[in-house]
């Protein structure tokens, strides 16, 4: 079964500095990948995905991640954060041989960005 | 935002007593899921739908039940609802892959906060 290790449950950081989150999942076959942001009280929303082609992929809200086949690495990336940015970030992935999206969680990241 | 609306928000219920969580989505999706969130697991699945009257157990289904009488709908019921489920349940749509348009990942509800005493 597929797995996915988020290895900070907690990242400080200031305003204005870069910052990366990092997610490793467990599958060496193909996958997609997915980051999601969890703002307080409220669902998920998605930030950005890998599904093939270009191993860097842009989201919203100015955040990148890499996929790393090799590494069986999927980290999330911002080069300058803001105060809105403090959420909980998870990692997911998923099989596609599937035909759907079975998703598989990490455990989140909370990022907290102090003044 | 994606047409998914969890009912109720918030509910506080009794050990023993039956409970159901409503998921209603308006975007006409073949796929719906049940979560719940809990710190430190992150969202686990429990049930997920692929068809109306179709549903499959996920990783923690033990004393959930779910049913999908019409696409717009899938509904999450604890039998007889214990301390350990209390959680916050989402509720996620989604495309099958191979549908025009359809590499679309899961959309999430707002969440729906239960507390078990």
């Amino acid at each position: 079964a597929q797995s996915v290790t988020q290895l900070d449950s907690q990242v400080p950081v200031f305003e204005e500095a870069p910052v990366e989150l990092r997610c490793n999942y467990s599958s060496s076959v193909s996958v997609y990948l997915f980051w999601y942001v969890q703002y307080p009280n409220q669902g998920l929303q998605l930030l950005l995905k890998y599904l093939s082609g270009s191993t860097l992929v842009k989201g919203i809200n100015g955040f990148e991640a890499e996929f790393n086949k090799s590494q069986t690495s999927f980290h999330l990336r911002k080069p300058s954060v803001h105060i809105s940015d403090t959420a909980e970030y998870f990692c997911a992935v998923s099989d596609p041989s599937t035909g759907f999206q079975k998703l598989v969680f990490g455990t989140g990241t909370r990022l907290l960005v102090s003044p | 935002d994606a047409g998914i609306t969890q009912s109720p928000r918030h509910k506080v219920t009794e050990t023993g007593t039956p409970v159901t969580l409503r998921c209603h989505q308006t975007e006409n999706h073949r796929y719906m899921y049940w979560y719940r969130q809990d710190p430190g697991h992150g969202l686990r699945l429990i049930h997920y739908s692929y068809g109306v009257k179709d549903t499959d157990k996920g990783e923690v289904s033990d004393g959930y039940s779910v049913s999908r009488s019409k696409t717009e709908d899938f509904l999450l019921t604890l039998e007889s609802a214990t301390s350990s489920q209390t959680s916050v349940y989402f509720c996620a749509i989604s495309e099958s892959i191979g549908v025009p348009g359809s590499n679309q990942p899961q959309h999430f509800g707002d969440g729906t906060r239960l507390s078990i005493l």
